[in-house]
């Protein structure tokens, strides 16, 4: 619907594993988006890439680990994850400007539900 | 910090009714903007208000911007019972950031 597609939709691992978080963006924007979002808090801004340089990690855990092959994709990489890791993990993208503005609307996804068991 | 906080937590209203929704924060912006959330779904965004206006419509939905007063409001006319959701407000600063609050839940009665 928003032209961000995010795969799985639902995921549900163990501590020990390691799994995979896609987003794909089909509207030309060169700026993609991780979020966390938990129950009762406010959404919590993760990584932000712009033309495919990492331009935010706010204080993530090591055990998340982003990828940006490319503008239109942008990947999460989870391992040895922790129950309260469990939420709704969003991603989103925007059109930057030259001067690095991300000022602009943000196009989100429907997200993956993850369950860490 | 410059995180926006909405206000009421809770809003349910009848169908046909305005609701109204309040958003403040504490530093200087260069926006605001406001996004609604189905449940369990992603974000999806109703409209920007840059920080040199004061009022700006969409639809049935208006939003003021008071810059001096640090504070904004989204006021949906004419409710319906799909507008039920939550409601965020979210500031985007000097530093580029956009900052969301914890959101409004928003429930219109049939």
């Amino acid at each position: 619907e928003t032209g961000v597609t995010q795969t799985p939709r639902h995921l549900v691992m163990g501590m020990t594993n390691k799994k995979s978080l896609k987003c794909e963006q089909h509207l030309g924007h060169n700026a993609m988006y991780w979020y966390k979002q938990s129950a009762k808090k406010p959404l919590e801004l993760m990584f932000v890439y712009s033309l495919e340089e990492r331009v935010e990690n706010n204080s993530v855990p090591s055990r998340f680990s982003p990828e940006c092959p490319n503008s239109s994709h942008l990947f999460l990489h989870l391992h040895t994850l922790q129950p309260e890791d469990s939420a709704l993990y969003l991603c989103a993208s925007s059109q930057d400007t030259p001067g690095g503005s991300l000022f602009y609307e943000q196009y989100f996804g429907p997200g993956t539900r993850l369950t860490v068991t | 910090s410059q995180q926006g906080e909405e206000d009421p937590q809770a809003l349910s209203i009848q169908e046909g009714e305005n609701a109204t929704m309040n958003c403040s924060y504490k530093t200087s912006i260069n926006n605001l903007q406001w996004y609604r959330q189905n449940s369990g779904r992603g974000l999806v965004h109703l409209i920007l208000i840059r920080s040199n206006e004061r009022e700006k419509h969409s639809g049935r939905l208006r939003v003021t911007l008071d810059t001096s007063k640090k504070s904004s409001s989204l006021l949906i006319t004419a409710s319906r019972a799909a507008d039920t959701a939550s409601y965020f407000c979210a500031t985007a600063g000097a530093n580029s950031k956009l900052t969301f609050g914890k959101g409004i839940t928003l429930s219109v009665r049939p």
